[in-house]
């Protein structure tokens, strides 16, 4: 069946432009991450949901990066007046079991790189 | 907040040789405990997991095994092979804060030939 599907699977764009990134999840699945994964490093969590709450932001770099979820389904990450420091490789994930007890399945990233 | 801590962060042995990577969490709560292989240029993939009411779970040359008490929990890679390069990410469930998985920050596993 289909996987996470994430756009663009790549995005250049000049500093201080706003950029928007979109998740697909598995159809069903409750929960929703980002994470953000510079080269090289590790994976930075930085939102969830569960439906289309969002039970934890604290992740969230600065108050220009937000994220809404619709329907349970579709989530948009957005980066507004964007910087050098945010080119990265940006990952999404979802769930099925709202207990986060379940397997993540990640999508294949939107790689942003900010010149 | 709760964490993961994860260590070695690089780690290369001998093809055939064992691996060993080894992880500790907070959450005293916590009951479920994934593990990761992210492939270069990949996106990560759940290998294995481990829930708390067993000690230890094997599937073929991968092993995990949990210790609730200490807090820590380990994976275990023998006859490792070229294909098992890779970086390795354990994570734990926590409740404390929203109900959700907290990643370590990654070993850098390379197999030598």
């Amino acid at each position: 069946g289909a996987g996470v599907s994430q756009s663009p699977s790549n995005k250049v764009t000049e500093k201080g432009k706003d950029v928007e990134l979109r998740c697909d999840p598995i159809s069903g699945h409750t929960a929703l991450y980002w994470y953000r994964q510079s080269l090289g490093q590790g994976l930075e969590f930085l939102i969830y949901f569960q439906g289309n709450s969002a039970p934890d932001k604290s992740g969230l770099p600065s108050d220009r990066f937000s994220a809404e979820r619709t329907g349970g389904s579709v989530s948009t990450l957005t980066i507004q007046r964007t910087q050098q420091e945010d080119s990265a490789v940006y990952l999404c994930a979802s769930s099925f079991n709202p207990l986060s007890s379940y397997e993540q399945y990640f999508g294949p990233g939107t790689r942003l790189t900010v010149t | 907040g709760e964490n993961v801590e994860q260590h070695p962060s690089t780690l290369s042995v001998q093809e055939g040789d064992s691996a060993v990577i080894k992880c500790t969490y907070s959450d005293s709560a916590s009951n479920y405990f994934p593990w990761y292989k992210q492939e270069l240029g990949k996106r990560p993939q759940l290998i294995i997991d481990i829930r708390s009411n067993v000690g230890e779970k094997k599937d073929q040359r991968i092993a995990v095994t949990l210790n609730k008490t200490a807090k820590h929990f380990s994976l275990h890679i023998t006859e490792t092979q070229p294909e098992d390069s890779a970086v390795y990410f354990c994570a734990a469930n926590s409740y404390s804060s929203a109900s959700k998985i907290i990643f370590g920050s990654g070993t850098r596993l390379s197999i030598r030939p």
